[in-house]
């Protein structure tokens, strides 16, 4: 079982509709959560951080957690064409000492 | 705040060869990251560090890999004796210190090419 893991997608929505992006992790001890975007050939981009169960509005963009499910998502509400990326999921672990896990990601298409 | 700064953007050497690169970060964080990414791939975490101090590295990273931050501003990794596998990107990220894990901010990497 991977550490951080996503859906690699690719993920098709309309412009316009919500676009719900999936991530669970392996570590319960785990405390922050992170979701980066990140364009082709660029560097990731912060999107959201999430530290508490329930759900984080910021604009278009809701991050969802739930510890006991291990369970993390990212919710973008009217999908742009702009919003075609990867996203990553990260997660802060100690188990075995201090490290950030990103999954593989998530790639987004949003259809004009 | 001008963000983090890596340089150099791409590098292309031959197989053997020792390359270093070099980070800066944004100048009020405390925390130093340095990944790997190959495509395809999510950032792989090698080492951190909290002001001068490296406080964890990946066990997956060989002896050939090195970092260091002497000052606890900028920061340096340098591999040595390169191999074809070192080929990525390698990105360096930043944080502030906090409570809790604060964000990270990364850099825009440097491209590593091996012939």
């Amino acid at each position: 079982q991977k550490e951080v893991e996503q859906n690699s997608g690719p993920l098709s929505v309309p412009e316009g509709a919500i676009a719900s992006l999936n991530c669970t992790y392996s570590d319960r001890g785990s405390q922050s959560f992170f979701w980066y975007r990140q364009y082709s050939g660029k560097s990731p981009e912060l999107i959201m951080f999430i530290y508490s169960n329930g759900d984080k509005e910021d604009g278009r963009f809701t991050a969802q957690l739930n510890k006991a499910s291990q369970y993390v998502s990212l919710l973008i509400r009217d999908s742009q064409p702009s919003d075609s990326a990867t996203y990553l999921c990260a997660v802060n672990s100690y188990t075995g000492g201090f490290k950030t896990i990103f999954g593989a990601g998530t790639r987004l298409f949003v259809k004009a | 705040d001008t963000g983090v700064s890596q340089n150099p953007r791409h590098k292309i050497t031959k197989r053997g060869q020792n390359v270093t690169f070099r980070c800066d970060p944004i100048s009020e964080h405390n925390r130093l990251y340095w990944y790997r990414q190959t495509l395809g791939q999510g950032p792989e975490f090698l080492t951190y560090f909290q002001n001068e101090a490296q406080l964890e590295k990946s066990r997956l990273l060989s002896d050939r890999f090195s970092a260091e931050r002497p000052k606890g501003s900028f920061s340096t990794l340098e591999i040595q004796r390169t191999e074809q596998g070192d080929s990525a990107m390698y990105l360096c990220a930043s944080s502030p210190l906090g409570q809790q894990n604060q964000p990270q901010h990364f850099g825009d990497g440097t491209r590593l090419s091996i012939l």
